[in-house]
Protein backbone atom coordinates (compact mmCIF):
# COMPACT_ATOMS: atom_id res chain seq x y z
CA UNK A 1 0.00 0.00 0.00
CA UNK A 2 1.15 3.39 -0.73
CA UNK A 3 1.94 5.41 2.37
CA UNK A 4 3.06 9.26 2.73
CA UNK A 5 4.85 10.17 5.87
CA UNK A 6 5.23 13.65 7.75
CA UNK A 7 6.83 13.44 10.47
CA UNK A 8 6.39 16.92 11.98
CA UNK A 9 3.36 18.47 12.55
CA UNK A 10 4.50 22.23 13.71
CA UNK A 11 7.93 23.41 12.67
CA UNK A 12 9.10 26.94 13.41
CA UNK A 13 12.04 28.84 12.32
CA UNK A 14 13.08 31.70 12.71
CA UNK A 15 13.27 34.40 9.50
CA UNK A 16 16.09 34.02 7.38
CA UNK A 17 17.08 30.29 8.50
CA UNK A 18 16.99 27.50 6.41
CA UNK A 19 14.09 25.41 6.34
CA UNK A 20 13.53 21.44 5.91
CA UNK A 21 9.94 19.72 5.64
CA UNK A 22 10.53 15.67 5.69
CA UNK A 23 8.56 13.44 3.81
CA UNK A 24 8.90 9.50 3.66
CA UNK A 25 7.56 7.44 1.30
CA UNK A 26 6.46 4.04 0.68
CA UNK A 27 5.64 2.50 -2.80
CA UNK A 28 5.94 -0.16 -4.59
CA UNK A 29 6.20 1.44 -8.26
CA UNK A 30 7.60 4.39 -9.49
CA UNK A 31 6.47 7.74 -7.59
CA UNK A 32 5.12 10.98 -8.65
CA UNK A 33 5.60 13.32 -5.72
CA UNK A 34 4.33 16.78 -5.06
CA UNK A 35 4.64 19.21 -2.57
CA UNK A 36 1.21 21.43 -1.66
CA UNK A 37 0.93 24.62 0.39
CA UNK A 38 -2.16 25.89 1.94
CA UNK A 39 -1.74 29.63 3.00
CA UNK A 40 -4.12 31.04 5.72
CA UNK A 41 -7.47 31.49 4.25
CA UNK A 42 -6.54 30.39 0.72
CA UNK A 43 -7.64 27.34 -1.32
CA UNK A 44 -5.08 24.20 -1.25
CA UNK A 45 -2.62 24.51 -4.05
CA UNK A 46 0.34 22.87 -6.02
CA UNK A 47 3.85 24.15 -4.85
CA UNK A 48 5.86 21.86 -7.05
CA UNK A 49 6.41 18.18 -8.30
CA UNK A 50 9.41 15.95 -8.60
CA UNK A 51 9.61 15.72 -12.18
CA UNK A 52 9.43 19.25 -13.26
CA UNK A 53 12.70 20.03 -10.99
CA UNK A 54 11.65 23.49 -10.02
CA UNK A 55 12.80 26.43 -8.01
CA UNK A 56 9.30 27.87 -6.75
CA UNK A 57 9.05 30.51 -4.27
CA UNK A 58 12.87 29.47 -3.48
CA UNK A 59 11.43 25.91 -2.53
CA UNK A 60 13.22 22.72 -3.89
CA UNK A 61 12.97 19.10 -3.32
CA UNK A 62 15.09 16.70 -4.67
CA UNK A 63 13.64 12.99 -4.61
CA UNK A 64 15.78 10.43 -3.22
CA UNK A 65 14.83 6.63 -4.25
CA UNK A 66 16.97 5.33 -2.23
CA UNK A 67 15.31 6.62 0.65
CA UNK A 68 12.31 7.17 -0.45
CA UNK A 69 12.39 11.04 0.37
CA UNK A 70 11.11 13.82 -0.96
CA UNK A 71 12.16 16.84 1.38
CA UNK A 72 11.22 20.53 0.87
CA UNK A 73 14.19 22.69 1.33
CA UNK A 74 14.64 26.70 1.49
CA UNK A 75 17.90 28.53 2.51
CA UNK A 76 16.22 31.29 3.66
CA UNK A 77 12.91 31.57 5.41
CA UNK A 78 10.57 33.97 4.70
CA UNK A 79 7.45 35.18 7.12
CA UNK A 80 5.17 34.66 4.03
CA UNK A 81 6.07 30.95 3.67
CA UNK A 82 4.05 30.68 6.80
CA UNK A 83 1.62 27.65 6.01
CA UNK A 84 0.25 24.24 5.57
CA UNK A 85 2.30 22.30 3.48
CA UNK A 86 1.60 18.67 2.37
CA UNK A 87 3.56 15.78 0.76
CA UNK A 88 1.51 13.47 -2.06
CA UNK A 89 2.21 10.53 -3.94
CA UNK A 90 0.39 9.75 -6.96
CA UNK A 91 0.79 5.86 -8.22
CA UNK A 92 -2.07 4.17 -9.46
CA UNK A 93 -5.36 5.48 -11.27
CA UNK A 94 -7.17 6.61 -7.92
CA UNK A 95 -6.65 10.13 -6.40
CA UNK A 96 -3.54 11.26 -4.60
CA UNK A 97 -2.37 9.96 -1.23
CA UNK A 98 -1.52 12.84 1.05
CA UNK A 99 0.90 13.14 4.45
CA UNK A 100 -0.90 14.30 7.79
CA UNK A 101 0.90 17.76 6.67
CA UNK A 102 3.44 19.92 8.52
CA UNK A 103 1.96 23.42 9.78
CA UNK A 104 5.34 26.05 9.47
CA UNK A 105 5.58 29.22 11.17
CA UNK A 106 8.14 31.66 10.06
CA UNK A 107 8.98 33.93 13.01
CA UNK A 108 10.11 37.17 12.79
CA UNK B 1 -9.76 32.11 -8.05
CA UNK B 2 -12.70 30.10 -10.17
CA UNK B 3 -12.21 27.00 -12.15
CA UNK B 4 -13.23 24.91 -9.37
CA UNK B 5 -16.13 26.09 -7.46
CA UNK B 6 -17.79 24.44 -4.23
CA UNK B 7 -20.85 25.74 -2.27
CA UNK B 8 -21.83 26.27 0.18
CA UNK B 9 -18.93 27.76 2.09
CA UNK B 10 -20.57 26.13 5.35
CA UNK B 11 -23.16 23.85 6.41
CA UNK B 12 -25.05 22.63 9.35
CA UNK B 13 -26.87 19.63 9.37
CA UNK B 14 -28.73 17.66 11.95
CA UNK B 15 -28.03 14.46 13.06
CA UNK B 16 -30.08 11.91 10.75
CA UNK B 17 -30.27 14.10 7.45
CA UNK B 18 -28.52 13.50 4.32
CA UNK B 19 -27.05 16.44 2.73
CA UNK B 20 -25.36 17.00 -0.67
CA UNK B 21 -22.16 19.18 -1.34
CA UNK B 22 -21.38 20.93 -4.76
CA UNK B 23 -18.72 21.20 -6.53
CA UNK B 24 -18.22 22.94 -9.98
CA UNK B 25 -15.20 23.44 -12.71
CA UNK B 26 -14.91 24.74 -15.78
CA UNK B 27 -11.27 23.71 -16.38
CA UNK B 28 -12.61 20.80 -19.04
CA UNK B 29 -11.05 18.25 -16.67
CA UNK B 30 -12.07 14.59 -17.40
CA UNK B 31 -11.12 13.63 -13.50
CA UNK B 32 -12.53 14.44 -10.44
CA UNK B 33 -12.30 13.96 -6.85
CA UNK B 34 -13.49 14.54 -3.26
CA UNK B 35 -11.26 14.18 -0.03
CA UNK B 36 -11.78 15.06 3.69
CA UNK B 37 -9.61 17.05 5.42
CA UNK B 38 -9.56 16.63 9.05
CA UNK B 39 -6.96 18.22 11.93
CA UNK B 40 -4.02 16.18 12.22
CA UNK B 41 -5.42 13.60 9.57
CA UNK B 42 -4.33 15.06 6.33
CA UNK B 43 -6.57 14.97 3.09
CA UNK B 44 -8.20 11.36 2.74
CA UNK B 45 -9.55 10.38 -0.92
CA UNK B 46 -13.85 9.69 -0.37
CA UNK B 47 -14.49 9.25 -3.99
CA UNK B 48 -13.29 9.66 -7.29
CA UNK B 49 -13.71 9.76 -11.08
CA UNK B 50 -12.05 9.79 -13.82
CA UNK B 51 -14.87 10.06 -16.62
CA UNK B 52 -18.48 11.40 -16.89
CA UNK B 53 -20.77 8.55 -15.28
CA UNK B 54 -18.48 6.11 -13.42
CA UNK B 55 -16.82 6.82 -10.02
CA UNK B 56 -14.85 4.65 -7.79
CA UNK B 57 -14.50 4.88 -3.87
CA UNK B 58 -11.35 5.92 -2.02
CA UNK B 59 -10.15 5.04 0.87
CA UNK B 60 -12.92 6.27 3.21
CA UNK B 61 -16.17 6.12 1.16
CA UNK B 62 -18.88 4.52 3.98
CA UNK B 63 -21.37 6.76 4.44
CA UNK B 64 -21.37 8.86 0.90
CA UNK B 65 -22.40 8.62 -2.22
CA UNK B 66 -21.78 10.50 -5.66
CA UNK B 67 -22.87 10.73 -8.56
CA UNK B 68 -21.29 12.17 -11.84
CA UNK B 69 -24.01 13.22 -14.91
CA UNK B 70 -22.49 15.69 -16.69
CA UNK B 71 -18.31 16.71 -16.49
CA UNK B 72 -18.54 19.57 -14.75
CA UNK B 73 -19.98 18.59 -11.90
CA UNK B 74 -19.09 15.96 -9.07
CA UNK B 75 -21.92 16.36 -6.09
CA UNK B 76 -21.48 14.46 -2.84
CA UNK B 77 -24.08 13.46 -0.97
CA UNK B 78 -23.30 12.90 2.86
CA UNK B 79 -25.62 10.62 4.26
CA UNK B 80 -26.82 9.95 7.97
CA UNK B 81 -24.99 6.76 8.11
CA UNK B 82 -21.44 8.55 7.74
CA UNK B 83 -20.63 8.00 11.80
CA UNK B 84 -18.67 11.17 11.95
CA UNK B 85 -19.79 14.31 9.18
CA UNK B 86 -18.09 17.44 10.70
CA UNK B 87 -15.50 17.80 8.40
CA UNK B 88 -13.59 19.86 5.99
CA UNK B 89 -14.25 19.11 2.43
CA UNK B 90 -12.65 19.67 -0.23
CA UNK B 91 -13.29 18.74 -4.25
CA UNK B 92 -10.22 18.83 -6.74
CA UNK B 93 -10.19 17.86 -10.35
CA UNK B 94 -7.03 17.54 -12.99
CA UNK B 95 -6.70 16.12 -16.30
CA UNK B 96 -7.21 12.43 -16.89
CA UNK B 97 -4.58 10.14 -16.58
CA UNK B 98 -1.94 8.54 -17.74
CA UNK B 99 0.60 10.29 -15.81
CA UNK B 100 -0.03 12.50 -12.75
CA UNK B 101 -1.18 15.83 -13.56
CA UNK B 102 -1.83 19.05 -11.03
CA UNK B 103 -5.03 18.57 -9.50
CA UNK B 104 -6.99 21.61 -8.48
CA UNK B 105 -8.87 22.44 -5.68
CA UNK B 106 -11.84 24.20 -4.82
CA UNK B 107 -12.31 26.68 -1.72
CA UNK B 108 -13.67 23.69 0.21
CA UNK B 109 -17.12 23.14 2.60
CA UNK B 110 -17.07 23.46 6.20
CA UNK B 111 -19.77 20.68 7.25
CA UNK B 112 -20.78 20.63 10.96
CA UNK B 113 -23.69 18.69 12.29
CA UNK B 114 -25.33 20.07 15.45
Amino acid sequence: AQRVTQPEKLLSVFKGAPVELKCNYSYSGSPELFWYVQYSRQRLQLLLRHISRESIKGFTADLNKGETSFHLKKPFAQEEDSAMYYCALGGGADGLTFGKGTHLIIQP
Amino acid sequence: DGGITQSPKYLFRKEGQNVTLSCEQNLNHDAMYWYRQDPGQGLRLIYYSQIVNDFQKGDIAEGYSVSREKKESFPLTVTSAQKNPTAFYLCASSKAPPGYNEQFFGPGTRLTVL
